[in-house]
């Protein structure tokens, strides 16, 4: 079946650096791609998503880039604040053949004051 | 506030009980979703409801049950359960069954002794 793979499962950066975020898709029919930031007693909340016909895009201190040909796509956040500190989710949905959103594992970020 | 509720936000229960956990949005969509949530696992799905019509059911346990009395209420009703149940209880809503964005509530957290 469908899966998505993300890596890694934890990552600690100090506070200012960077953090990047990655996850691999299988089905190559997948055409949209959110990912999803969970702090902890929430539920998930989407930050950002991009969808197969655009590579890059970017909001403020986030930003995913997608690459169709090797079904990959990753998260990359800039300047790390210690609230930013949170599990990450990506995901893969398709439009056709069903609706099905397909999350990764999940990273747990830790960003040190 | 993202517009989806969940009660309880804990429960614990024996396995020989029967309890029911309940979700409703104010956002005014047309689907509903339950996942279960475990740690280091990928968001599994388990129930869609379209319209208050259930649409999938992903090979999940005759001990879980959900109802969607109208489009607004959601419940996932527990009887029988195991302890290796016990997760992070999921709702989420979107505007409508294809939609991409999933709007989360903050989750019940259930353990079964």
């Amino acid at each position: 079946g469908e899966n998505v793979e993300q890596h890694p499962s934890t990552l600690s950066v100090q506070e200012g650096d960077s953090a990047v975020i990655k996850c691999t898709y299988s089905d190559s029919a997948s055409n949209y791609f959110p990912w999803y930031k969970q702090e902890l007693g929430k539920g998930p909340q989407l930050i950002i998503d991009i969808r197969s016909n655009v590579g890059e895009k970017k909001d403020q201190r986030i930003a995913v880039t997608l690459n169709k040909t090797a079904k990959h796509f990753s998260l990359h956040i800039t300047e790390t604040q210690p609230e930013d500190s949170a599990v990450y989710f990506c995901a893969a949905k398709r439009d056709t053949g069903g609706f099905k959103t397909i999350f990764g594992a999940g990273t747990r970020l830790f960003v040190k004051a | 506030e993202t517009g989806v509720t969940q009660t309880p936000r804990h429960l614990v229960m024996g396995m020989t009980n029967k309890k029911s956990l309940k979700c409703e949005q104010h956002l005014g969509h047309n689907a509903m979703y339950w996942y279960k949530q475990s740690a280091k696992k990928p968001l599994e799905l388990m129930f869609v409801y379209s319209l208050e019509e259930r649409v999938e059911n992903n090979s999940v346990p005759s001990r879980f049950s959900p109802e969607c009395p109208n489009s607004s209420h959601l419940f996932l009703h527990l009887h029988t359960l195991q302890p290796e149940d016990s997760a992070l209880y999921l709702c989420a809503s979107s505007q409508d069954q294809g939609s991409d964005t999933q709007y989360f509530g903050p989750g019940t957290r259930l353990t079964v002794l």
